[in-house]
């Protein structure tokens, strides 16, 4: 089944305690990206990833890393959480560069506290 | 830059009733236009598309037609059902360029 996959799907944490959230695609899609998103404000682009260690700056992007070693893989990184960084998170997956047709993980709800 | 303008929720009807949400778009140049469903607990799924003028995006009894006109993109169903409850987004993108979303539109209806 194609799909988009992400880990932890909710998750309570610490300011100032480094985290990984994981993020795999099984469609071989090239073009990967983060969002986050909050109340009243829709979905914003974290960080993209138009194929393998090519990754660039979306919208949000202050506060988190992201990597893309390997064509499947998109971890999303908060070296240092801080409050403003609880939201839910969405990883996002298309063929081709930023096709319209992006494929959503279930997402992860993140509490920094 | 561009941006998309979502008819503000929550928006609660009951089944059967007509459902129209409102969606227009500021840009320069003609985007390709979408909706995006979300289930409660769930990730997007895209609804409908159109890529451009005049096109009609259509799919499980939604539609919304390109207005290059008045830059709309409105959604509409003549009968919902309660399992159309849901969160609705409207987007926008040029080409290769990442997805815009507008702020979305909760949706309930009751039995």
């Amino acid at each position: 089944e194609a799909q988009v996959t992400q880990n932890p799907r909710y998750l309570i944490t610490v300011t100032g305690k480094k985290l990984t959230v994981t993020c795999s695609q099984n469609m071989n899609h090239e073009y990967m990206s983060w969002y986050r998103q909050d109340p009243g404000l829709g979905l914003r682009q974290i960080y993209y990833s138009m194929n393998v260690e090519v990754t660039d700056k979306g919208d949000v992007p202050e506060g988190y890393k992201v990597s893309r070693k390997e064509k499947r893989n998109f971890p999303l990184i908060l070296e240092s959480p801080s409050p403003n960084q609880t939201s839910l998170y969405f990883c996002a997956s298309s063929k081709g560069l930023a096709g319209p047709e992006q494929y959503f993980g279930p997402g992860t709800r993140l509490t920094v506290t | 830059g561009n941006s998309v303008t979502q008819m503000e929720g929550p928006v609660t009807l009951s089944e059967e009733a007509f459902l129209t949400i409102n969606c227009t778009y500021t840009a320069t140049g003609y985007p390709s236009l979408f909706w995006y469903v979300q289930y409660p607990g769930e990730g997007l799924q895209l609804l409908l598309k159109a890529t451009k003028a005049d096109d009609k995006g259509s799919n499980k009894g939604f539609e919304a037609t390109y207005r290059k006109e008045t830059t709309s993109f409105h959604l509409e169903k003549g009968s919902v059902q309660v399992s159309d409850s849901a969160v609705y987004f409207c987007a926008l993108s040029f080409g290769n360029e990442k997805l815009t979303f507008g702020t979305g539109t909760r949706l309930t209806i009751i039995p």
